[in-house]
């Protein structure tokens, strides 16, 4: 157990909907980041919080956007769904600089 | 811009063999490496990192090797389990940056019995 959680573990929605995928670092980090992984492809990095503000972006769609709280925990809203977003969506936390603890990953389905 | 590659999508090794993975990454500006493992329907799981100002870090079975100058590293796992099949990452990252882990694609290992 890496100390990551991740809610919900399943998601099933329709083309053009929109979903939010929460995540609760590990007690303690300040960095969360997202991944998005099709499949079996690698990992591929959507964005980095920081103590809740947003630090590096990576090939987030528009259509995806994230905040992190004050209580650090962090959203994934996820809008205008198409079936090329069916995946697993990883977070993770680290201390900054240090390595990445993941969590179980959410598997959304778009039909 | 695939800056950090794993070339070899899989990989099969016998029981108690070597099994080394490699990574080869394009930005000079990594210095930070790591490497995790994960199996099917969970998250991935750090394994072990290196920092660029080594060439060699230990963690009982698992090996990791850095060369800068070949923008190459490894990953030796001796000996192979078959508790070790399960899809392998690297990542790297640049510390004097914001610290964002580029991944590869990934290697499927399976260790035969």
């Amino acid at each position: 157990d890496s100390g990551v959680t991740q809610t919900p573990k399943h998601l099933i929605t329709a083309t053009g909907q929109r979903v939010t995928l929460r995540c609760s670092p590990r007690s303690g980090d300040l960095s969360v980041y997202w991944y998005q992984q099709s499949l079996d492809q690698g990992l591929q990095f959507l964005i980095q919080y920081y103590n809740g503000e947003e630090r590096a972006k990576g090939n987030i769609l528009e259509r995806f956007s994230a905040q992190q709280f004050p209580d650090l925990h962090s959203e994934l809203n996820l809008s205008s769904l198409e079936l090329g977003d069916s995946a697993l969506y990883f977070c993770a936390s680290s201390v900054f600089g240090q390595s990445l603890f993941f969590g179980p990953g959410t598997r959304l389905t778009v039909l | 811009d695939q800056q950090v590659k794993q070339n070899s999508p899989s990989l099969s090794v016998q029981e108690g063999r070597i099994s080394i993975l490699n990574c080869d990454y394009t930005n000079s500006m990594f210095d930070y490496f790591l490497w995790y493992k994960k199996y099917p329907a969970e998250g991935p799981t750090f394994l072990i990192s290196i920092s660029s100002i080594k060439d060699k870090n230990e963690d009982g079975r698992f090996t990791v090797f850095l060369n800068k100058s070949a923008k190459h590293l490894s990953l030796h796992i001796v000996p192979s389990q078959p508790g070790d099949s399960a899809v392998y990452f690297c990542a790297a990252s640049a510390t004097s940056g914001t610290y964002k882990y580029i991944f590869g694609t990934g290697t499927r290992l399976k260790v035969l019995a």
